[in-house]
């Protein structure tokens, strides 16, 4: 599975849209890029994920570029609540079992 | 809530205990999955299963006993761990058999494991 790379933290203010940016520029055609979460202690929530279109949920939305060598998590309104480790990770989709990888993620902290 | 439940959230024992941890998920996934994450480290796979079957064990010490006598449940059992054992263990299950929407692993709340 491919590599990615994300900043170590970011901050963002109640409200305001956050954007947490991920790096994979030795992805390939057949890797999906995956988004989890997980606050202090708790077990990593799946977010989102996506293939090369742009998806949105009603938790956030995950643009990709249009060369997939990168892409943005955008939460639109942040809450205290969103303040978690950030998890971007790539891996190939097939109809097998999957493993997932996790690197060390963005923590995003959320202040009032 | 996920779907994925596990049990006990918080255990501490000594290293001569023998203690289990269980896993359930009520989504009528297949694959089911053991990670662990010790403090400021990123999670690491232990062991997978998929219809009932282990797939992976990725090089976890014997101490550690993984079994999945059904789809829904997963059991962890540990006898004379280390301190260093000490660590939140998760639970992940996933329903294969691809296609976009279920290639995604749900997480349980994890297990808090204390080894004194």
């Amino acid at each position: 599975d491919a590599k990615t790379t994300q900043p170590p933290s970011m901050d963002c203010a109640e409200g305001r849209a956050a954007n947490l940016p991920c790096n994979h520029s030795t992805i390939s055609g057949n890797e999906y890029v995956y988004w989890y979460r997980q606050i202090h202690s708790q077990g990593p929530q799946y977010i989102i994920h996506g293939l090369k279109n742009n998806e949105t949920n009603e938790m956030a939305s995950l643009i990709i570029t249009e060369d997939r060598k990168s892409s943005t998590l955008i939460l639109p309104h942040a809450t205290l609540r969103d303040t978690a480790v950030y998890y971007c990770i790539v891996r190939e989709s097939n109809s097998g079992y999957s493993t997932l990888t996790f690197g060390k993620g963005t923590m995003l902290l959320v202040s009032p | 809530e996920t779907g994925v439940t596990q049990t006990p959230r918080h255990l501490v024992m000594g290293m001569t205990n023998k203690k289990s941890l269980k896993c359930e998920q009520h989504l009528g996934h297949n694959a089911m999955y053991w990670y662990k994450q010790s403090a400021k480290k990123p999670l690491e796979l232990m062991f997978v299963y998929n219809f009932k079957e282990q797939t992976e064990n990725n090089s976890v010490p014997s101490r550690f006993s993984p079994e999945c006598p059904n789809s829904s449940h997963l059991f962890l059992h540990l006898h004379t761990l280390q301190p260093e054992d000490s660590a939140l263990y998760l639970c992940a299950s996933q329903l294969t058999g691809g296609g976009f929407r279920t290639d995604t692993q749900y997480f349980g709340p994890g297990t808090r494991l204390t080894v004194l």
